[in-house]
């Protein structure tokens, strides 16, 4: 787990701002997986990605864009169409065939 | 399509009680369950997995297909077994595999 990070710990963002969090690995997964973290909702699904240059809508991706220029990084992008953004935001990557998760320790978003 | 459920928000139990948290699944394919564990102020980690069939920090997990459930047990409860924990089933689509979670079951052992 210590070989995914992400960045920053703590966001806070006015409406109308975009605003890019960053999710780093050294463990050389080829997948890497964005969620939101709700109370109550468990963890949705926003993007993922098998492979460099590609990736997938998850069940919420309305109002995110990501992108996946290397495959140590995933950068996760919050619109300003996102209608609730607030929210902890989760980055998990594995290996293919992909057998478990691990997780990075998360960016708690806040939009004032 | 996939779903997973978890009907209790909230679980409190005495040390040294059985506890059991619920998971139902639906899904078309061969289902891959996991539980994950998040303790507090730590990240998300895998608990156990069912193809593993293995017992993990005394918790077991048994895939029942008849009854779609995955609940996860421990025969005595340990203070430090508080935390949140999310049922989960990998499923896989034209594009690749990813998973779905449950909306977690917040565990409290009361000493």
């Amino acid at each position: 787990d210590g070989g995914i990070t992400q960045s920053p710990k703590y966001l806070f963002r006015k409406e109308g701002q975009n605003v890019t969090l960053s999710c780093e690995q050294n463990l050389n997964h080829d997948a890497m997986y964005w969620y939101r973290q709700d109370p109550g909702q468990g963890l949705r699904l926003i993007y993922y990605s098998q492979i460099v240059n590609d990736f997938q809508k998850g069940d919420i991706a309305e109002g995110y864009s990501v992108s996946r220029e290397k495959k140590e990084s995933f950068p996760l992008t919050v619109t300003s169409a996102q209608k609730n953004p607030t929210a902890f935001y989760l980055c998990a990557t594995a290996t293919i065939p992909t057998d478990t998760q691990y997780f990075g320790p998360g960016t708690r978003l806040t939009v004032l | 399509a996939q779903r997973v459920t978890q009907p209790e928000k909230l679980l409190s139990v005495f040390k040294g009680a059985p506890v059991e948290l619920k998971c139902n699944y639906s899904y078309s394919g061969s289902p891959e369950l996991f539980w994950y564990v998040q303790y507090s102020r730590q990240r998300l980690q895998l608990l156990l997995r069912h193809i593993s069939r293995e017992s993990i920090k005394g918790f077991t997990a048994d895939l029942n297909k008849g009854e779609t459930s995955f609940h996860l047990k421990k025969p005595f409860a340990q203070e430090e077994d508080s935390a949140m924990y999310y049922c989960a089933l990998s499923v896989g689509d034209n594009y690749g595999q990813n998973f779905v979670f449950g909306p977690g079951t917040r565990l409290s052992v009361l000493p």
